[in-house]
């Protein structure tokens, strides 16, 4: 089942705050964030798994809320390198092969 | 630094040629993934392999076939290339964590931009 990213694509100007949400209609064990520039590869930005917990990684950070089966990205202050495509990938089980969405894309104006 | 490398950034191939597209990493990770990205559709995972000579299907594994003789090459295969096969093809590994086989980072490589005419 794949995760339903929201939105599918953001427009903010240097210094705005933005959120990314990934939800899933199963329960999940964990969900990942990576980050894709435009021609280059995922890069990988937190793991988060069950048990509600947030990450933080710079000024980008993440929940995780089991009970609504969703996660949701933090970027606070935005720079002009968080411009990218975000995608979370999530997996039921322990031992699942993980599931992307299908990305959100965020421009950062300056 | 963890390295994936991928055998070509660009390739163009012919309807129903053999196509191979090779996947190296430099860093003893058990697990290697081959992805197709598409625009619109995110990461879909065609194959992945857990240990060498051992493969797994994917969501989207119709028309693809994989090699994984050596632990740090995982190579995926179109036997006859077909037009709904153009993509980028994305090769990722990852180690297996303390906290399960697949609960860890994945490491992408550049990806390969296969064009079937």
């Amino acid at each position: 089942q794949q995760p339903v990213q929201s939105p599918q694509a953001v427009i903010l100007r240097e210094g705005e705050d933005a959120v990314i949400n990934c939800s899933s209609s199963k329960a999940l064990y964990s969900v990942h964030w990576y980050r894709q520039k435009h021609g280059e590869a995922p890069v990988f930005l937190m793991i988060l798994l069950k048990g509600g917990e947030q990450k933080g990684h710079e000024k980008i950070s993440a929940s995780f809320n089991e009970k609504k089966q969703q996660s949701s990205l933090y970027l606070t202050a935005s720079q002009l390198s968080y411009s990218g495509t975000y995608f979370c990938g999530t997996e039921m089980n322990r031992d699942d092969k993980i599931i992307f969405g299908k990305g959100t894309r965020l421009h950062i104006l300056p | 630094d963890v390295k994936v490398t991928q055998s070509s950034r660009y390739l163009v191939k012919r309807t129903g040629e053999k196509v191979f597209l090779e996947c190296v990493q430099d860093m003893d990770h058990e697990n290697m993934f081959w992805y197709r990205q598409d625009p619109g559709l995110g990461l879909r995972l065609i194959y992945f392999s857990y240990d060498v000579k051992m493969k797994e299907k994917g969501d989207i594994p119709e028309g693809y076939s994989v090699s994984r003789e050596k632990k740090e090459r995982f190579s995926l295969i179109l036997e006859s290339a077909s037009t709904n096969q153009t993509s980028m093809y994305l090769c990722a590994s990852s180690s297996l964590g303390v906290t399960g086989v697949s609960t860890d980072t994945q490491y992408f490589g550049p990806g390969t931009r296969l064009t079937v005419l």
